[in-house]
């Protein structure tokens, strides 16, 4: 059984860098078979994909985030992880990490972690 | 950017059929998906490539896509199908989401 768990601060100050981290088990993010992804989730809000990362360290991001945001892999540790510089307010959100499938046109996310609730506030 | 929308509430009555469409420009071009996420936990999927159920999902949940709509089709809708629902689908490798719809049972 896949599982995927995040951690990281609860609480980060305006201008500074969010990390977190995505453990998997069940699985290997060295898989050639699926991305390895982040989606957020403000409070009472829609769901906002951020980026994903492949084995080969290839990476695509959301243009929304506007360059401030970085995916690692770290096959070590069989993690994943997110750095968003230069957060504000508007990046308070509950993040997870998700497996993303991939094919002819189509992505899609089959696994999802349970998910971890961020706060950008001094 | 490409945008999904989606009707931000639908009501069904228990044993119904539910319909919940997703629209985005010439979405029947490609495959998508559909996500439950009731409150307090994580999106679930329920429908991948257009109207592929995962294991463990129930048979009424079905899902189709043509021209520019993809819908999601819960047939005799119980109360544990209180959710919100999302699209998803996606433009230059880049994964979309709709708005979302809250889908009451009553």
């Amino acid at each position: 059984q896949v599982h995927l768990q995040e951690s990281g601060p609860g609480l980060v100050k305006p201008s500074q860098t969010l990390s977190l981290t995505c453990t998997v088990s069940g699985d290997s993010v060295t898989s050639d078979s699926y991305y390895w992804s982040w989606i957020r989730q403000p409070a009472g809000k829609g769901l906002e994909w951020l980026g994903r990362i492949y084995r080969s360290g290839i990476t695509n991001y959301n243009p929304s985030l506007k360059s401030r945001g970085t995916i690692l892999l770290d096959t070590s540790k069989n993690q994943f992880s997110l750095n968003l510089s230069s957060v504000t307010a508007a990046d308070t959100a509950i993040y997870y990490c998700a497996r993303e499938n991939f094919g002819y046109a189509y992505y899609y996310m089959d696994v999802w972690g349970k998910g971890t609730t961020v706060t950008v506030s001094s | 950017s490409y945008e999904l929308t989606q009707a931000p509430s639908v009501s069904v009555s228990p044993g119904q059929t539910a319909s919940i469409t997703c629209s985005g420009d010439k979405l029947g071009n490609q495959y998508a998906s559909w996500y439950q996420q009731r409150p307090g936990q994580s999106p679930l999927l329920v429908i991948y490539q257009n109207n592929k159920r995962p294991s463990g999902i129930p048979e009424r949940f079905s899902g189709s896509n043509s021209g520019n709509t993809a819908t999601l089709t819960i047939s005799g809708t119980q109360a544990m199908d209180e959710a919100d629902y999302y699209c998803q689908a996606w433009d230059r490798s880049t994964v979309v989401f709709g708005g979302g719809t809250k889908l009451t049972v009553l």
